[in-house]
């Protein structure tokens, strides 16, 4: 059980185009989703926290112009990276936190993010 | 700032030698601490964490808040034991930090 997935595992886009990472816990309902980048030999680092149904937080210095997070239902949330640039290339990572007093993150495997 | 360090990038040791992987906390609040694994190819997965104070695949981790450590242990490493461990701190309420992770090679 709790398992979340990421759907796509790999994108290439153009500079300037947006994508759109799809992050869904197959099987407990996710009070709360979290969103990691992490560069590589880097480690993760929070980016913003959604909890369904309300406004996402982001973490200090990440522009939520720039990473639009939506959180509409308790299985599904989505993190569009608008108007990419070739810095926004990442490993984008998204965990999910169970309710029902669980605080355990269970994390997915991860979107290759390539801006060319 | 709460931050989390893992001093070494790689671990090499041969199959059967104990292993200890560092991780240093600095945090002003009660921490709480977790371990991380992420085998090849694969999504990363909660290892242990200090409050249950278990073993786990014969992992053990203390915490030592004199020394703000939470070092990773294990007494004879097997080769399924390779992979990146994280270390990581809960910080308000619910948010991780990582530190940069440790690349553990068992060799045969």
């Amino acid at each position: 059980g709790a398992v979340v997935s990421q759907h796509p595992s790999w994108v290439i886009c153009k500079s300037g185009t947006s994508v759109k990472i799809e992050c869904r816990s197959l099987d407990f309902q996710a009070t709360t989703m979290f969103w990691y980048r992490q560069f590589p030999k880097q480690s993760l680092m929070l980016m913003a926290t959604s909890n369904e149904g309300s406004k996402a937080t982001y973490e200090q210095g990440v522009e939520k112009d720039k990473f639009l997070i939506n959180h509409a239902s308790l299985t599904l949330s989505t993190l569009t990276v608008t108007s990419a640039h070739p810095e926004d290339s990442s490993f984008y990572i998204c965990s999910a936190r169970g309710g029902s007093g669980s605080d355990t993150q269970y994390f997915g495997p991860g979107t290759r993010l390539t801006v060319l | 700032a709460q931050r989390v360090t893992q001093p070494e990038k790689l671990l090499s040791v041969f199959k059967g030698a104990p292993v200890e992987l560092k991780c240093n906390y600095s945090y002003s609040g009660s921490p709480e601490l977790f371990w991380y694994v992420q085998y090849s190819r694969q999504r990363l997965q909660l290892l242990l964490r200090h409050i249950s104070r278990e073993s786990i695949k014969g992992f053990t981790a203390d915490l030592n808040k004199g020394e703000t450590s939470f070092h990773l242990k294990k007494p004879f490493a097997q080769e399924e034991d390779s992979a990146m461990y994280y270390c990581a701190l809960r910080y308000n309420t619910d948010k991780l930090i990582f530190g940069t992770g440790t690349r553990l090679q068992v060799f045969p």
